[in-house]
């Protein structure tokens, strides 16, 4: 039981590129969700999937895109990264009806 | 959602009991009271949650009072590796998101 996992670590990207954070889940949750934490803030939420096939904007949704693959996966996309998107990525899921959500490691993306 | 307010950091010695704080004045009749801890590099982990009285596990305590405005979390003899910051969410059980603060960030000094 890996819990959520995502990939990859840590990423380096310049102005313009754009790449896809992948975060998959087994704990058969419904619920999954994207944050992003800048230095010395809280999490901000970026986009949220209630369950399989809906997708819906958080506090922060610019610049990035959202697929819910399936139950277990979660991906963001930055189309056109930009130094505003340096930052740290958590993906988490929560099982329906609890308050407990699972976090993963974590990704550290630096744009610059 | 409710809005939360904690304090920003807080510092105690080893082996002391740790109260923290968080007002939420606005808490609705179906929100809960979640507490989360996070260490350096790693994403935050659920501790506690509640929604009135006391709650009590293997980790912390949680004291609601009765008009549930405020609650506090409670760690009991601290050590170094509770260093981390704590967060309080409030909101209802389901599938809305809740908000993170900026949390309490909590030093442990030996």
């Amino acid at each position: 039981n890996a819990g959520v996992t995502q990939t990859p670590k840590f990423q380096v990207l310049k102005t313009g590129q754009s790449m896809t954070l992948q975060c998959a889940q087994d704990m058969n949750h419904n619920s999954m969700y994207w944050y992003r934490q800048d230095p010395g803030m809280g999490l901000r939420l970026i986009y949220y999937s209630a369950s399989e096939g809906t997708t819906d904007k958080g506090e922060v949704p610019n610049g990035y895109n959202v697929s819910r693959l399936n139950k277990r996966e979660f991906s963001l996309r930055l189309e056109s990264a930009a130094p505003s998107q340096t930052s740290v990525y958590f993906c988490a899921s929560i099982r329906t009806g609890s308050r407990e959500q699972f976090f993963g490691p974590g990704t550290r993306l630096t744009v610059l | 959602l409710a809005k939360t307010t904690q304090p920003i950091s807080m510092d105690s010695y080893e082996g002391q009991e740790v109260n923290i704080t968080c007002s939420h004045n606005n808490i609705a009749t179906n929100d809960y009271i979640t507490w989360y801890q996070q260490f350096p590099s790693q994403g935050p982990r659920f501790i506690i949650q509640g929604y009135k009285t006391k709650v009590t596990n293997e980790v912390a305590s949680l004291f609601i009072p009765a008009d549930r405005k405020s609650s506090t979390l409670s760690l009991p003899r601290v050590s170094l590796s509770d260093t981390a910051v704590y967060y309080c969410l409030v909101g209802p059980s389901g599938n809305t998101p809740l908000v993170f603060g900026k949390g309490t960030r909590l030093s442990v000094i030996a």
